[in-house]
């Protein structure tokens, strides 16, 4: 699976919308982009996923680059809930194990 | 809450004492995977089932650990011989065959090993 690369942390004032990005420049053709987040001592939550097409979900936004060597994750109205770590994960489609591979992903803090 | 539960959410246990974690998944979800964390880092992958049967073990998964699904329902994970560095959050995982990349947590077993 490609291996993805996020900054560390990241600020976000409440109410405004949160931009997450996430390079993976060694992604293949059959490979999704998935996010999770993982709220302090909670297990990680799926928020959304895509191949090439920009999705929306109640949760989040995913846009992905014309090249899909990157994405952005986008929710739209910051709340102090959404402060969590969040990752990105490339991952095949159907057929594999379909382990998930974390990497540190980004810490969003949203302040009020 | 994810439908996912585990117990017990802590356990304190002493090096070289063994300790069983237990995992409810979504009834209806065929795969359960385990999953280890430790403080600072994401989540990394131990095992997984499909329905009853054991397809992948991680290289982290040492002969003092070992998983079970009978029957296809809830999972055990067993830590024989506990060491220090066993110390982590346990996190199970469950899924449906329509997509098993939306993997659905519990709330995990967190472990201290003095």
């Amino acid at each position: 699976d490609a291996k993805t690369t996020q900054p560390p942390s990241m600020d976000c004032a409440e109410g405004r919308a949160a931009n997450l990005p996430c390079n993976h420049s060694t992604i293949s053709g059959n490979e999704y982009v998935y996010w999770y987040r993982q709220i302090h001592s909670q297990g990680p939550q799926y928020i959304i996923h895509g191949l090439k097409n920009n999705e929306t979900n109640e949760m989040a936004s995913l846009i992905i680059t014309e090249d899909r060597k990157s994405s952005t994750l986008i929710l739209p109205h910051a709340t102090l809930r959404d402060t969590a770590v969040y990752y990105c994960i490339v991952i095949k489609a159907q057929g594999g194990s379909e382990k998930l591979v974390f990497g540190k992903g980004t810490k969003l803090t949203v302040n009020p | 809450d994810t439908g996912v539960s585990q117990d017990p959410r802590h356990k304190i246990t002493k090096r070289g004492q063994n300790v069983t974690f237990r995992c409810d998944p979504i009834s209806e979800h065929n795969r359960l995977y385990w999953y280890r964390q430790t403080l600072g880092q994401g989540p990394e992958f131990l095992t997984y089932f499909q329905n009853e049967a054991q397809l992948e073990k991680s290289r982290l998964l040492s002969d003092r650990f070992s998983a079970e699904r009978p029957k296809g329902s809830f999972s055990t994970l067993e830590i024989q011989r506990t060491e220090q560095g066993d110390s982590a959050m346990y996190l199970c995982a469950s899924s449906l065959r329509e997509n098993y990349n939306e993997q659905f947590f519990g709330p995990g077993t967190r472990l201290t090993v003095l």
